[in-house]
C-alpha cells in the first residue's frame, strides 16, 4: 500500500497563476484533509472532507478551493496563487475524522514568486 | 488560531538521555494526539490518548495527560539521534467537527 501520495512535490508559481495539488489514499479512509506548514508555525487547516461528497472550511480557507472526487481522491486548487500562499501543503487521510489518527502525505512544497 | 502549545520550542539533549516535551490547550477535548515530523517530511503518528486516559506507553515513548490543567506530556526515554525530529501534539475538541487542531511543535535534538 502507498498511503498517502501528494503530486507534485516541488512547484513554482508566478502570482495569478493557478494549479491543482493531487492527493490520493488507498486506505479506504472517509476522511482527508489539507494543511499548510510555514515556518516555525505548526499545520494548519485548510479544508477537509469528512465523507465522500462533503467538504468544509477549516482555519484558513481563503485562497483555495477543493474537491472531493471520489472516496480516495482530494484535490486542493489554487486559482490566483499569492505570495502568501508560499508553503509545505500536506494532505493526509483518517478512518473516520477526530476520533482516529491521520496519516500524512510527503508533502508540496510550493513557492509564489 | 491554535489550540495546543508546545514546550519548549527547541530542546537539545545528549543520546541515552530522556527527553520531556508539553503541550497546553484550552478548551475540553475528546483525545490528545502526538505526530513527529522528521525534516522534510510528512507527519507520523505516535500516540492517541483519550480524555478519560491518565497515562500510555508505547515502545519508548510515554504520554500522560491532565484534564485539570489542560495538560499533556510526551517523555521519550533513552533517546536515539534517530529521535532528532520535531514533536507536534494535536487536539480533537469536545463537540468539534471531524478535525484536529496542531500546536507549533517542540523541536528535539539528540546528539550523538
Amino acid at each position: 500500500n502507498a498511503g498517502v501520495t501528494q503530486t507534485p512535490k516541488f512547484q513554482v508559481l508566478k502570482t495569478g497563476q493557478s494549479m491543482t495539488l493531487q492527493c490520493a489514499q488507498d486506505m479506504n479512509h472517509n476522511s482527508m484533509y489539507w494543511y499548510r506548514q510555514d515556518p516555525g508555525m505548526g499545520l494548519r487547516l485548510i479544508y477537509y472532507s469528512a465523507s465522500e461528497g462533503t467538504t468544509d472550511k477549516g482555519e484558513v480557507p481563503n485562497g483555495y478551493n477543493v474537491s472531493r472526487l471520489n472516496k480516495r481522491e482530494f484535490s486542493l486548487r489554487l486559482e490566483s496563487a499569492a505570495p502568501s500562499q508560499t508553503s509545505v501543503y500536506f494532505c493526509a487521510s483518517s478512518e473516520r475524522g477526530r476520533q482516529y489518527e491521520q496519516y500524512f502525505g510527503p508533502g508540496t512544497r510550493l513557492t509564489v514568486t | 488560531s491554535q489550540q495546543g502549545e508546545e514546550d519548549p520550542q527547541a530542546l537539545s539533549i545528549q543520546e541515552g538521555e530522556n527527553a520531556t516535551m508539553n503541550c497546553s490547550y484550552k478548551t475540553s477535548i475528546n483525545n490528545l494526539q502526538w505526530y513527529r515530523q522528521n525534516s522534510g517530511r510528512g507527519l507520523v503518528h505516535l500516540i492517541l490518548i483519550r480524555s478519560n486516559e491518565r497515562e500510555k506507553h508505547s515502545g519508548r515513548l510515554r504520554v500522560t495527560l491532565d484534564t485539570s490543567k489542560k495538560s499533556s506530556s510526551l517523555l521519550i526515554t533513552a533517546s536515539r539521534a534517530a529521535d532528532t525530529a520535531s514533536y507536534f501534539c494535536a487536539t480533537a475538541m469536545q463537540g468539534g467537527s471531524e478535525k484536529l487542531v496542531f500546536g507549533k511543535g517542540t523541536k528535539l535534538t539528540v546528539n550523538p
